[in-house]
């Protein structure tokens, strides 16, 4: 298995809302990673997970909160979004130093908030 | 983190070859440099990674300039689904993404 399974495709919620993404990869990679990539920008990092445990949070606002079960799923809760955080994210993973070889990407949730 | 300079957009001819460039003259001496695509609605794709020597795979070849600041991707024959945003990127720990080519394939 050399993917990364992202759910669901597409979402939509209000600004009240609760919801998840789900990230998930058999791959045995123990580097996980959340972007953000609004239309026509190149992704931005949000969150990197090294051995299930968070290493780098790239000040992102509290109403996006990232955990990490177990090696293989990654998870964004969501709660009281605004309309500007609509937005494509992106889960990848990798060996654990990705820089050296390379990230596997989903293929994304486009997140609507209304 | 190191940046990355990359023309915005450039065109080629079905079947021709493509250089795509890229800018890093502040890269260190332990960054690799790594290209990925992007198409619409998915999420990026790898193609090409190295560090000093040019490297070759399936999808592309990969000139590092020997000075290592700057590098340049090649797609060998395009074809219109090699259409797509590319990105050069390179760091340690974290890697930027910078504004990427946008590659138009002409039939």
């Amino acid at each position: 298995d050399t993917e990364v399974t992202q759910t669901p495709k597409h979402l939509v919620m209000g600004m009240t809302n609760k919801k998840s993404l789900k990230c998930e990869q058999h791959m045995g990679h123990r580097a996980m990673y959340w972007y953000k990539q609004k239309a026509k920008k190149p992704p931005e990092l949000m969150f990197v997970y090294s051995y299930e445990k968070l290493s780098i949070n790239e000040s992102v606002p509290s109403r996006f909160s990232p955990e990490c079960p177990n090696s293989s799923l990654l998870n964004l809760h969501l709660h009281a979004l605004q309309p500007e955080d609509s937005a494509l994210y992106l889960c990848a993973s990798s060996r654990l130093n990705g820089v050296t070889y390379g990230y596997t990407f989903g293929s994304g949730t486009r997140l609507t908030v209304v | 983190d190191a940046k990355t300079t990359q023309p915005n957009s450039m065109e080629s001819n079905e079947e021709e070859p493509v250089h795509l460039p890229c800018n890093h003259s502040t890269i260190s001496g332990t960054d690799y440099i790594h290209w990925y695509r992007q198409l619409p609605s998915q999420g990026p794709e790898y193609v090409i990674h190295g560090l000093t020597s040019n490297v070759n795979n399936r999808m592309a070849s990969l000139a590092i300039a020997e000075d290592r600041k700057s590098s340049t991707l090649i797609l060998h024959r395009a074809t219109l689904r090699d259409a797509a945003v590319y990105y050069c990127i390179l760091g340690a720990g974290k890697s930027t993404f910078g504004d990427g080519t946008t590659l138009t394939v002409k039939p």
